[in-house]
């Protein structure tokens, strides 16, 4: 079985901290993404790697960056939390043309 | 302009048959994915139509219609665990291997 982990269920950061989330995937898959989930806006792309050291940003990019030394690795780095980056955090992974696999998401809430 | 449309909620009895509509207008189409999200859990994959017509997995199918931009979730003898969130996601050719995904149809099975 796939599996996708992240490093935290639930996480409480004050204004103006950095943020880090972590990802690992056990499949070897090749791309990595990083989505963000809010209410009524549904899964939004941040940012995405097909490769080590590589990345792509998704349609909402501003105020996080990523880091993918290792392939089976991918980090989301709130630079500066802001209250506006309250919300749940999904990685997924997978192999190019196949299906994605999710992790169990990181509830996040900036005060 | 990169869009996908399907209803907010819906709502069907135990032992009953749903469809579950989802419209795409995107640049390039290279696969769409049905979801199925429990509140508070990850995205878990059901189904993935690339050429038109329906597949089928159980209690579950999925069909699509290339040329007009359509695609259907079936899901019969309803179970009240099938409540959750239906999501429909897009794979273009333009954003790599990443999805581009409805916000999501929150479907309520009642007794």
């Amino acid at each position: 079985d796939v599996k996708v982990t992240q490093s935290s269920r639930y996480l409480v950061k004050r204004t103006g901290e950095k943020v880090f989330l972590e990802c690992v995937q056990d499949m070897d898959h090749e791309n990595m993404f990083w989505y963000r989930q809010d209410p009524g806006l549904g899964l939004r792309l941040i940012y995405f790697s097909y490769d080590v050291k590589m990345k792509e940003k998704g349609d909402i990019p501003e105020g996080y960056s990523v880091s993918r030394e290792k392939k089976e690795r991918f980090s989301l780095i709130l630079e500066s939390a802001s209250t506006n980056q309250t919300s749940m955090y999904l990685c997924a992974s997978s192999n190019t043309g196949e299906t994605q696999y999710f992790g169990p998401g990181t509830r996040l809430l900036v005060l | 302009g990169q869009n996908i449309d399907q209803p907010t909620e819906m709502t069907a009895t135990e032992g009953a048959i749903v469809q579950i509509n989802c419209t795409y207008q995107t640049s390039g189409f290279n696969g769409l994915f049905w979801y199925q999200q429990h509140a508070g859990e990850a995205p878990t994959f059901l189904s993935y139509n690339v050429l038109d017509g329906l597949e089928e997995k159980g209690r579950f199918s999925s069909f699509l219609s290339r040329s007009k931009g359509y695609s259907y979730l079936l899901l019969k003898e309803l179970q009240m665990k099938d409540s959750a969130s239906y999501l429909c996601a897009v794979r273009t050719n333009q954003a790599g291997t990443a999805l581009i995904f409805g916000k999501g149809t929150t479907l309520s099975v009642s007794s």
